[in-house]
């Protein structure tokens, strides 16, 4: 298995334009993450699949996003009428279920740089 | 709330130097602790992680303690090499609403010069 990927790798939009993203986990891996990266700050929590069910979404989510995984295999995060200010790196992350105390690991993947100009 | 704050960078060191990047936390439950590494151009990769207090995560000569009464979970490394040079996040992980989210710290740069 070679990991997480994401596609693409770059994406250059103008603004207003929208854009798609995908994700394809580890394939032994029920739960998916997706988050957001700014430049200079740590990656920041945006939704959560185990298996097809979205389970969370944090309020950075704002309406013009939307995140499926179908069949509980890859994700897709898709920004309607974008803004600059979604100009960021969004990663993917994948895990196992693991115990109640949260250690099991998350793998990520390289990331979508967005640039909207 | 929760939310995990690091040693502000960049950091610049020397080839064999001693390393520490310090993380604290702040938790509303019993947190997981993990230092993520990214190096460039590359994803973030898990270096090492611990799960419950004294605990103490170690891997490719980097380890950190969990020590609950300082809410700490500090980086170190006794001996760096310039292949150390990446970005470090400190995160922590709660099980929120059925959902390991990780909330992670700004990010340190450390830059090592031979």
């Amino acid at each position: 298995d070679t990991g997480v990927s994401q596609d693409p790798r770059h994406k250059i939009t103008k603004r207003g334009q929208n854009v798609t993203f995908r994700c394809d986990p580890i394939s032994e891996h029920n739960r998916l993450y997706w988050y957001r990266q700014t430049l200079g700050q740590g990656p920041e929590f945006l939704t959560y699949f185990q298996n097809e069910a979205q389970l969370e979404k944090s309020r950075l989510l704002s309406d013009r996003f939307s995140a499926e995984r179908p069949k509980g295999s890859f994700s897709t995060l898709e920004i309607q009428r974008t803004e600059q200010g979604d100009s960021a790196m969004y990663l993917c992350a994948s895990s196992t279920r693991g115990t109640r105390f949260g250690g099991y690991e998350q793998y990520f993947g390289p990331g979508t740089r967005l640039t909207v100009t | 709330g929760n939310s995990v704050t690091q040693m502000e960078g960049p950091v610049t060191l020397s080839e064999e130097a001693f390393l520490t990047i310090n993380c604290t936390y702040t938790a509303t439950g019993y947190p997981s602790l993990f230092w993520y590494v990214q190096y460039p151009g590359e994803g973030l990769q898990l270096l090492l992680k611990a799960t419950k207090a004294d605990d103490k995560g170690s891997n490719k000569g980097f380890e950190a303690t969990y020590r609950k009464e300082t809410t700490s979970f500090h980086l170190e490394k006794g001996s760096v090499q310039v292949s150390d040079s990446a970005v470090y996040f400190c995160a922590l992980s709660l099980i929120i609403q059925g959902a390991q989210k990780l909330v992670f710290g700004q990010g340190t740069r450390l830059t090592i010069n031979p």
